[in-house]
Parts: structure tokens; C-alpha cells; sequence
């Protein structure tokens, strides 16, 4: 069975400071893996996605994810967090050849001025 | 450029009435779902469509139908609303070529 686990349910940074958001899956297969953001009373954003090729993929907004086979991780980053970050974040995954995607139970982040 | 619709944006019922929750794409893509969003819990799907005419349960579709009208609309009906119903549901699309799926604005409901 697919899963997504978010460990932090909300990230303190300070602006100009780097973030991480974490995320781990769990999947049959060949996984495909995503980044959402929720601004409030909004709907899902995509930002990035990763599906093969380079570990390292970026997005839209200056951010940037990794995917770590071993550690079955996609962490979230931004070397420079702004205030307009704010936001809850989503980690997906959805395996290869299927249909469904499996959300994190999201992670809020809050970037302090 | 509309993307993925759904209507009504906000709704209250009472316990035991019916509504049907509406979603429209104009992205021409194939698969169709519908989650609901609760704190603490994230996205759950309730039933996806792969392509039009298909219909499949998700994680949690117990209380929930779905129609999938044609290639453009989703909706999802509740036959009889509980307070357990109440959430925020969201409506979202993916294209056979495409990998990621794209998100309506929501429709907060809410079960009195």
C-alpha cells in the first residue's frame, strides 16, 4: 500500500534562513513523487514533481526537492525562505502505472520576519 | 483559463439531505477525483474516475456516490449528510500525459 508521511506538522524559519520540509513515502514500485502548497481558503498549487532522472528537481517559486532512493525521502527546500511562504505544504506520491495519489497529512509552514 | 470548477464554494445542510457536489474541467484530461481535506488528516481520496465512463473507490467512500457525466464533469452526491461529512472537498484532474494533478478551489461543506 502507498504512503506519505509528513513528520513536522508546522516548520519555524526565519526570512532569508533556509527550509527543509520533510517527507517519506512508502510504494510498490516505481514511485512518483510531489509537492503541493495550500494558501488559506485556496485550493492545491502544484510546485514540483519528481519522476526519473536527476535526485534534484526544481519548481516553481525558488523551491527544490530531492529524492533519496535509499532513505525513500523527498524533502522539500528553499535556500532563502520569505514571508510569502507561509503556507501548508502537501507531499504526494503515486506509483507508477496507477491512478491514485496518496496526500501527507501536510505540513504548515511558518517563515517569521 | 478556468482550469478545474467546482460548485457550489460553500454549503451548509442539515443531517439527512441530499446535495451534489459539481466539478468541471476544460483541460480535456482523462482522470477525475474528488478528496476531502480534514485537519490533521490531509487529503483523503473518496473515488476517482481513470477515464470517462470508469468510476473506482478511493480510501474513504462510504456515504458517497460519484458520476462521471462526461469527459468534463465529476460530481459527487451525498444521499443522506452526516456531521462526519462536514469537510472541505476538493475536486482535481491529470491528463494521460500529464503526471501531476491540478486542483479546484474547493467547496466547504458543512453538516449541522
Amino acid at each position: 500500500a502507498q504512503s506519505v508521511a509528513q513528520p513536522e506538522d508546522q516548520v519555524n524559519v526565519a526570512e532569508g534562513n533556509p527550509l527543509t520540509v520533510k517527507c517519506t513515502y512508502s510504494v510498490s514500485g516505481n514511485p512518483y513523487l510531489f509537492w503541493y502548497v495550500q494558501y488559506p481558503n485556496r485550493g492545491l498549487q502544484f510546485l514540483l514533481k519528481y519522476i526519473t532522472g536527476d535526485n534534484l528537481v526544481k519548481g516553481s517559486y525558488g523551491f527544490e526537492a530531492e529524492f533519496n532512493k535509499s532513505q525513500t525521502s523527498f524533502h522539500l527546500k528553499k535556500p532563502s525562505a520569505l514571508v510569502s511562504d507561509s503556507a501548508l505544504y502537501f507531499c504526494a506520491v503515486r506509483a507508477a502505472g496507477t491512478y491514485k495519489y496518496i496526500f501527507g497529512t501536510g505540513t504548515r509552514l511558518k517563515v517569521l520576519a | 483559463n478556468a482550469g478545474v470548477t467546482q460548485t457550489p464554494k460553500f454549503q451548509v445542510l442539515k443531517t439527512g439531505q441530499s446535495m451534489t457536489l459539481q466539478c468541471a474541467q476544460d483541460m480535456n484530461h482523462n482522470s477525475m477525483y474528488w478528496y476531502r481535506q480534514d485537519p490533521g488528516m490531509g487529503l483523503r481520496l473518496i473515488y476517482y474516475s481513470a477515464s470517462e465512463g470508469t468510476t473506482d473507490k478511493g480510501e474513504v467512500p462510504n456515504g458517497y456516490n460519484v458520476s462521471r457525466l462526461n469527459k468534463r464533469e465529476f460530481s459527487l452526491r451525498l444521499e443522506s449528510a452526516a456531521p462526519s461529512q462536514t469537510s472541505v472537498y476538493f475536486c482535481a484532474s491529470k491528463d494521460n500525459t500529464g503526471i501531476a494533478a491540478f486542483f479546484g478551489q474547493g467547496t466547504r461543506l458543512t453538516v449541522v
